[in-house]
């Protein structure tokens, strides 16, 4: 079946460490994105991708990084220069079409103990 | 820049009747995409409907149907019918493609139906 999953689903994460989030597709897209979660205050974008090799910052890019380095995968990096990283962090992605919809992944609990 | 609200942070709505949920945005642009997307309890995000702004009929999925009035910059979405599987987080999401594909989603509504 093609979709999107993301690992670990719950992750905990001591201050000053950094921890990576898993996100792979196999539904051929080309954009992937990373959101970020909190409550009161929807979906917020941090990172996303058009093309291999090539991303761009969203709105709240600081304290994170990303690499994409193959179509299928998109792994979000939460660096101790992220404040405050407790939230929840949804991966997506976007085929270029008519349609334009987001397929969206099951998303990942990250807790700073 | 582009801005998505939704007003309305929590409603509920008794189960077989109707409930509306309100969207505006804010755009200068005249072709672009909306979308609602339900997240229930397992957080899962899924599309319930799609509108294309350069289409003047308003989209419908079974029991989901949306009022888009371009003009007041307006995409409500209307559930019929409601049932307690429809209890979730609904977000109101716009797109535009500027050589990249960026959504904005609003704050969300949570709706309970209830038994």
């Amino acid at each position: 079946d093609g979709g999107i999953t993301q690992s670990p689903k719950y992750l905990f994460r001591k201050e000053g460490q950094n921890v990576t989030l898993s996100c792979e597709q196999n539904l051929n897209h080309d954009a992937m994105y990373w959101y970020r979660q909190d409550p009161g205050q929807g979906l917020r974008l941090i990172y996303y991708s058009q093309i291999v090799n090539d991303f761009q910052k969203g709105d709240i890019a600081e304290g994170y990084s990303v690499s994409r380095e193959k179509k299928e995968s998109f792994p979000l990096t939460v660096t101790s220069a992220q404040k405050n990283p407790t939230a929840f962090y949804l991966c997506a992605s976007t085929l270029a079409s008519s349609h334009n919809e987001q397929f969206f992944g099951p998303g990942t609990r990250l807790t700073v103990l | 820049a582009q801005t998505v609200t939704q007003s309305q942070p929590e409603m509920s709505v008794q189960e077989a009747e109707t409930v509306t949920l309100s969207c505006t945005y804010d755009t200068s642009e005249n072709n672009y995409y909306l979308f609602w997307y339900k997240q229930p309890p397992s957080r899962q995000m899924i599309l319930v409907i799609r509108q294309e702004a350069y289409k003047q009929q308003n989209a419908t999925e079974n029991r989901f149907s949306v009022n888009f009035q371009k003009a007041a910059k307006s995409f409500s979405l209307k559930i019929s019918d409601s049932q307690l599987g429809d209890t979730a987080m609904y977000f109101c999401a716009f797109m535009k493609f500027t050589g990249t594909y960026k959504y904005i989603f609003g704050t969300g509504t949570r709706l309970k139906v209830l038994a």
